[in-house]
């Protein structure tokens, strides 16, 4: 399954099946990204985290690409489990060194057995 | 265990009348961060603390104020809540690294409500 964040804020996978997760970020100045995933009644989770000199980082059943040159921003899933299914959130830091984040628009992930 | 720890998880408030939230970290991350996030909407950062530095953003409204006593410490508070300020605020932390953004953890909230 496949989503543009800003507008499709939903997706609806099969457990097992891969998930891809988009995001079009706004500021050219952006040079730190950041997926964060949140459940229900709770603060946002880090996923993972990639910087403006790399297009691509691996984690645990998780790849983030980064595609500089349209400002665009996915989060793939492998393998969906009915655990992966809550909002997630892109975040950019406007080229910002302090720390600031300024997330996108959420996406919704289902995950049905 | 809990790293960034918030509360109460659950605040209400009569409408005009102050409130504060609290916020710990077991972490010691000098920078600490304030969000309002309304239902079904993504976190908005109202400011940050870089150690006792105060940053605003320039659209947080002036009735919303925050305290850093200590490095483990951070205060929200609302002045005169109204309505519209009802909504889940999320603290988070990071790490100042002289290698660039950190990731911030973040609490699990303090659901505020005004009635």
């Amino acid at each position: 399954g496949e989503s543009v964040g800003l507008h499709l804020p939903t997706l609806s996978v099969q457990e097992g099946d891969n998930s891809i997760i988009n995001c079009a970020y706004s500021n050219s100045a952006s040079d730190y990204f950041i997926w964060y995933k949140q459940e229900s009644g709770k603060g946002p989770q880090f996923i993972i985290d990639i910087r403006s000199n790399m297009d691509k980082r691996q984690g645990q059943r998780v790849t983030v690409l980064l595609n500089k040159t349209v400002k665009h921003l996915s989060l793939q899933i492998a393998a969906t489990q009915p655990g992966d299914s809550a909002v997630y959130f892109c975040a950019e830091n406007l080229g910002s060194t302090l720390g600031r984040l300024y997330f996108g628009r959420g996406t919704q992930l289902t995950v049905w057995p | 265990d809990a790293m960034v720890i918030q509360n109460p998880r659950y605040q209400v408030t009569q409408f005009g009348k102050p409130v504060t939230l609290s916020c710990s970290q077991t972490l010691n991350h000098n920078v600490m961060y304030w969000y309002q996030q309304k239902s079904s909407q993504a976190p908005k950062l109202l400011f940050h603390y870089y150690d006792k530095d105060f940053n605003n953003e320039a659209d947080t409204p002036d009735n919303f104020q925050s305290r850093r006593p200590n490095t483990s410490f951070c205060f929200l508070d609302i002045r005169s809540p109204g309505l519209g300020d009802a909504a889940m605020y999320l603290c988070a932390t990071s790490r100042d690294s002289a290698g660039g953004n950190q990731p911030q953890h973040f609490g699990d909230g303090t659901r505020l409500s005004i009635l």
